[in-house]
């Protein structure tokens, strides 16, 4: 049930993209993004509902593929301040668990001056 | 300002004790939940509670308890029979289909 993200790290130069995915096997309601500096709590970014939209602020924006209970979280012209551990949580419509979240692993991505 | 608030930021324990966690929350928060993070594991859920009075359990509840006597606050007591305790917990509410907002955590480590 837990979600499966791709890829597990990812090491950028400022101003290049990145692209981190979150996939199912459970049909979803809903996915979390968040991001976590080392040692801190984990920051909420955005929340994608069933539906198939997308979202965005500032350069990182979000979409969510309901045929394939993926969502993809798209990060552009990378800035020092996006290193951090990114992680999705899913909600899934089965099993009365609305509102419980299942985190993937999470994925670290490194953005080098 | 509101938030949730995590005490100790680090805590010991000794073999065969019980140690409790503290999570206060003034967000009004109807729903709170209890996490632990392992290295490389993501967050897996020990326990969440909807409601004041009532609780459930997550994936990896064995060794832990809660309890829900107040809408601010979800203590979780680690026991003396969750043999691995070494983890960062992390403590978090919302409300409705909201994100969930997190604590600043506890890290735990055994003497």
């Amino acid at each position: 049930q837990q979600p499966v993200q791709s890829p597990q790290a990812v090491i950028l130069r400022e101003g290049e993209d990145a692209v981190i995915n979150c996939s199912s096997s459970k049909a979803l309601y809903s996915v979390h993004w968040y991001r976590q500096k080392h040692g801190e709590a984990p920051v909420f970014l955005m929340i994608l509902l069933k539906g198939g939209e997308q979202k965005g602020h500032d350069k990182i924006s979000a979409s969510f593929n309901e045929k394939k209970q993926q969502s993809s979280l798209y990060l552009t012209a990378s800035q020092l301040s996006y290193s951090g551990t990114y992680f999705c949580g899913t909600e899934m419509i089965e099993g009365g668990s609305q509102g419980n979240l299942i985190f993937g692993k999470g994925t670290k991505l490194s953005v080098k001056p | 300002d509101g938030g949730i608030t995590q005490s100790p930021k680090y805590l010991f324990r000794k073999e065969g004790q019980n140690v409790t966690l503290s999570c206060e929350q003034n967000l009004n928060h109807d729903a709170m939940y209890w996490y632990r993070q392992d290295p490389g594991q993501g967050l897996r859920l020990i326990y969440y509670s909807q409601i004041v009075n009532d609780f459930q359990k997550g994936d990896i509840a064995e060794g832990y308890s809660v309890s829900r006597e107040k809408k601010e606050s979800f203590p979780l007591t680690v026991t003396s029979a969750q043999k691995n305790p070494t983890a960062f917990y992390l403590c978090a509410s919302s409300v409705g289909n909201q994100p969930q907002h997190f604590g600043d955590g506890t890290r735990l480590s055994i003497l």
